[in-house]
Parts: C-alpha cells; sequence; structure tokens
C-alpha cells in the first residue's frame, strides 16, 4: 500500500517563475492538506482540499492556489516565485475528519 | 493566538539515558496533540497524538507523551535513547474544520543528537 506520495522530489526555478508540485494521497484518504517548511522551521499550513474544493487556508497569499482531482490527487501551484519560496513543500493526506494525517517525503524547492 | 512553543532548539543526550522533549501550546477549544519526528531531508513522521481520554499516550519507537491541561503541556519522553532516534522533533496541535487534523500548528522543532 503506497504512502503518499509528491513529485518532484528537487526542483529549481527561477525568480518570477511559476511552478506546479504534485501529491497523491495515501490510497483511501480523501483529504489533502499543503505545508511549506522553511529550512530551520516548523512546518506552515497553506491550504486543504475536500471533495475538490478548498476548504481551509492558511495565511499565505494568492500566488499560492491549488486543486483537487476526482481521484483526490492534488496539485500546488505558485505563481510569481519570490527567494522566500525557498522550502520543502509537504502533502498530507487523511480520510474524512478525525482521522491521522500521514505527510509525504516532500518537494524541495529552490528559488534562484 | 494558537502557536505552539518548543522552548529547546537543540539537545544533546547519551546513548541510553532518557529524553523529555517540551512542548507548550495555546489552543482555545480541546486541542488534538501530536509529535512528529523528521530525519534529514524526509518528511515527517507520527510518533503519537493525543485526542482525549488518558493523558499518558504511547506511541512507536518507545516514545510517550503526557498530556497536562493545567500546564499547556505535551512533553515526550523516552526511558532510553538509541541512537537512530537523532532526528528533529515537532510538536504540533489541531482541530481544524469538522475535528479534522488537516489544519496543524507546528512548533519550530527541536533537534536531538544522541551521543555514543
Amino acid at each position: 500500500d503506497a504512502g503518499v506520495t509528491q513529485s518532484p522530489t528537487h526542483l529549481i526555478k527561477t525568480r518570477g517563475q511559476q511552478v506546479t508540485l504534485r501529491c497523491s494521497p495515501k490510497s483511501g484518504h480523501d483529504t489533502v492538506s499543503w505545508y511549506q517548511q522553511a529550512l530551520g522551521q516548523g512546518p506552515q499550513f497553506i491550504f486543504q482540499y475536500y471533495e475538490e474544493e478548498e476548504r481551509q487556508r492558511g495565511n499565505f497569499p494568492d500566488r499560492f492556489s491549488g486543486h483537487q482531482f476526482p481521484n483526490y490527487s492534488s496539485e500546488l501551484n505558485v505563481n510569481a516565485l519570490l527567494l522566500g519560496d525557498s522550502a520543502l513543500y509537504l502533502c498530507a493526506s487523511s480520510y474524512g475528519s478525525g482521522n491521522t494525517i500521514y505527510f509525504g517525503e516532500g518537494s524541495w524547492l529552490t528559488v534562484v | 493566538a494558537q502557536s505552539v512553543t518548543q522552548p529547546d532548539i537543540h539537545i544533546t543526550v547519551s546513548e541510553g539515558a532518557s529524553l523529555e522533549l517540551r512542548c507548550n501550546y495555546s489552543y482555545g477549544a480541546t486541542p488534538y496533540l501530536f509529535w512528529y519526528v523528521q530525519s534529514p531531508g524526509q518528511g515527517l513522521q507520527l510518533l503519537l497524538k493525543y485526542f482525549s481520554g488518558d493523558t499518558l499516550v504511547q506511541g512507536i519507537k518507545g516514545f510517550e507523551a503526557e498530556f497536562k491541561r493545567s500546564q499547556s503541556s505535551f512533553n515526550l519522553r523516552k526511558p532510553s535513547v538509541h541512537w537512530s532516534d537523532a532526528a528533529e522533533y515537532f510538536c504540533a496541535v489541531g482541530g481544524g474544520y469538522g475535528g479534522s487534523q488537516g489544519n496543524l500548528i507546528f512548533g519550530k522543532g527541536t533537534k536531538l543528537s544522541v551521543k555514543p
């Protein structure tokens, strides 16, 4: 049983570019959350998707957007990249409410 | 405001010694509390969680944590540390939409080093 899988694992982008990160949830999970973890910091909640809709959002600008597909997989898009967007982006999945969430290995984004 | 504080940035213990990592939280409602471990370059692995009931929670890898509402604390303990426990440990609190744990608030983490 595959866990939460994310792609790509590493990528380098230039300031001003756009990036798309992908996440496949653990089998049977229908809820996907995204977190940003800057170097030396704890993860920060970006947003959560359930039934293809954004259910909650953290304190991130509109440059950060997402999508959830009918198969529950999800994408995180970041536009107009800034140097400060360099971080590990973690995807987490769970089944419904009140259940444990599981994290993927993350996607390392470097903005130069 | 909701927050999690991990007062110790870096702790070094000898292999075989006991360990306690501190976590204090601020949360308006009844919290869901978690401890995660992260090895270098890796994602987060759940060690244990507290939702309700017995305030002493057992987790994986021999870890346990105790919820103390009066002190707003959820400290992580292990009686005997192994070299493989060297990693970064994160305390988190959540509740989120409808009680889901998708919206977790993390502390800044405590890095554990283990001396031989």
